[in-house]
């Protein structure tokens, strides 16, 4: 089975700029998280998606949105890109009826100049 | 809302040797913690996890143990090989609707030859 995948895997933006970023989840599983790994702040929780419905969010700003479509895809989007949000942003999901274990993609690395 | 801690931030073992890491969480209401290898360029990969009401989990050369009394588990490699060179995140959630995984900061784990 195919794991979970993420495009692009690098980009480069300038600041003001707005992103979009893309997530397909292991075939079957409904639920999409995603987060932002840092070196100063570490592995920080974004949101979560679950049947195309926001069900948990973050303590991220405004700026950072998402969603989710029929086929369980995701995309993030980052509108007016600050330096600080030069990072690696990971996408993870989880199967149905299996508690808890979510399984991550590769990340997009982000970086704004 | 949930803090975990992890310890050590950096840790070197010869080869064969065991190595040990440590993590405490704040919320006695978490009940699932996983353990992540991430290597560099990759997202994190679950390598083991336990729920609330196991003491205890060993698979192969890993295991993690889990004191809620005292609000730690921790993480147990024996026979490290070069291969277990990674970082290394434990994170703790809440089994509920929309859960939210927090993280610790991480462990940067070298296996000397």
């Amino acid at each position: 089975k195919a794991g979970v995948t993420q495009t692009p895997r690098y980009l480069i933006k300038t600041r003001g700029q707005q992103v979009t970023l893309s997530c397909s989840p292991i075939s079957g599983h409904r639920s999409v998280s995603w987060y932002q790994q840092t070196p100063g702040q570490g592995l920080q929780f974004l949101f979560e998606y679950f049947s195309e419905t926001q069900r948990n969010k973050g303590n991220f700003p405004g700026r950072f949105s998402g969603r989710q479509f029929s086929n369980s895809r995701s995309e993030m989007n980052v509108s007016t890109l600050e330096l600080g949000d030069s990072a690696l942003y990971l996408c993870a999901s989880r199967p149905p009826g299996a508690g808890d274990t979510q399984y991550f993609g590769p990340g997009t690395r982000l970086t704004v100049l | 809302g949930e803090n975990v801690e992890q310890h050590p931030s950096t840790l070197s073992v010869q080869e064969g040797d065991s190595a040990v890491i440590k993590c405490t969480y704040s919320d006695s209401a978490s009940n699932y913690f996983p353990w992540y290898k991430q290597e560099l360029g990759k997202g994190p990969q679950l390598i083991i996890d336990i729920r609330s009401n196991v003491g205890e989990k060993k698979d192969q050369r890993i295991a993690v143990t889990l004191n809620k009394t005292a609000k730690h588990f921790s993480l147990h490699i024996t026979e490290t090989q070069p291969e277990d060179s990674a970082v290394y995140f434990c994170a703790a959630s809440i089994r509920s609707y929309g859960q939210n995984f927090v993280f610790g900061p991480g462990t940067r784990l070298s296996v000397l030859p």
